[in-house]
C-alpha cells in the first residue's frame, strides 16, 4: 500500500530555534498534503493544507508565520516551526491522499522544545 | 463534513468481537463513513470505509444502517495489538480534509 514517511521521527530543540519536519509520499504523488498536531491524550487537530505550487491553507487559529509550509514537489511537503517555544511541543503528523479514496498518514514527529 | 459521536472508551476480551458504534445523524448523501485507528505514538491507520453497503476487508467489517445515521465497526477476533483509539469520520469522496473527533479508546484485555 501507499506509504508516507516523516523525518525526523523525534527532535529536541532549544527555545527560540526553528525546526523543519519533512513529509514524503514514497510511492505516489500528492498535490495536496495535510499537517496535523496532536497534544497528549487529545485528538488530531488539522493545522493546514499544503498545496503543491501554491500557498498553504491554514485552519482558523493557526499562525501561518509561525508554522511555515512549503510543498516543494509532488512528493515532499515541509513544516517549519519557527522560533519554537515549549508550548509548541507536540506530535506532528502529516497525511497525503493517494489515488482512490484513501488518505495515508505518516508515522509522526515528536517535537520537544526545551 | 458531518460530525460523529462515539463512546469515549470500550473494553473487549481478547479473541472476542469488538463492536465499535458511531452516530452520524447529519451525514449527507455524498459522504462516506471512514474508520481509522491510532496506536499509541503512531500515525493513524486506515481501516475501512463505506457509503451505504456493508463492507468487509481483512481487518474489519463495517455495518451501516439503512438510514445511514449510524454505523458499527466490527473487529471479529480482537487481539491485544488492536488496543488503540478508533476514529469514525464522515467525509465526501475526494474531500480528503479529514477532521478528527475524540474517537473511542478500545482496550483489549487478555
Amino acid at each position: 500500500g501507499a506509504v508516507v514517511s516523516q523525518h525526523p521521527s523525534r527532535v529536541i530543540c532549544k527555545s527560540g530555534t526553528s525546526v523543519k519536519i519533512e513529509c514524503r509520499s514514497l510511492d505516489f504523488q500528492a498535490t495536496t498534503m495535510f499537517w496535523y498536531r496532536q497534544f497528549p491524550k487529545q485528538s488530531l487537530m488539522l493545522m493546514a493544507t499544503s498545496n503543491e505550487g501554491s500557498k498553504a491553507t491554514y485552519e482558523q487559529g493557526v499562525e501561518k508565520d509561525k508554522f511555515l509550509i512549503n510543498h516543494a514537489s509532488l512528493t515532499l511537503s515541509t513544516l517549519t516551526v519557527t522560533s519554537a517555544h515549549p508550548e509548541d511541543s507536540s506530535f506532528y503528523i502529516c497525511s497525503a491522499p493517494s489515488r482512490g479514496n484513501e488518505q495515508f498518514f505518516g508515522p509522526g514527529t515528536r517535537l520537544t522544545v526545551l | 463534513d458531518a460530525k460523529t459521536t462515539q463512546p469515549p472508551s470500550m473494553d473487549c476480551a481478547e479473541g472476542r468481537a469488538a463492536n465499535l458504534p458511531c452516530n452520524h445523524s447529519t451525514i449527507s448523501g455524498n459522504e462516506y463513513v471512514y474508520w481509522y485507528r491510532q496506536i499509541h505514538s503512531q500515525g493513524p491507520q486506515y481501516i475501512i470505509h463505506g457509503l451505504k453497503n456493508n463492507e468487509t476487508n481483512e481487518m474489519a467489517s463495517l455495518i451501516i444502517t439503512e438510514d445511514r445515521k449510524s454505523s458499527t465497526l466490527i473487529l471479529p477476533h480482537a487481539t491485544l495489538r488492536d488496543t488503540a483509539v478508533y476514529y469514525c469520520i464522515v467525509r465526501v469522496a475526494g474531500g480528503f480534509k479529514t477532521i478528527f473527533g475524540a474517537g473511542t479508546r478500545l482496550f483489549v484485555k487478555a
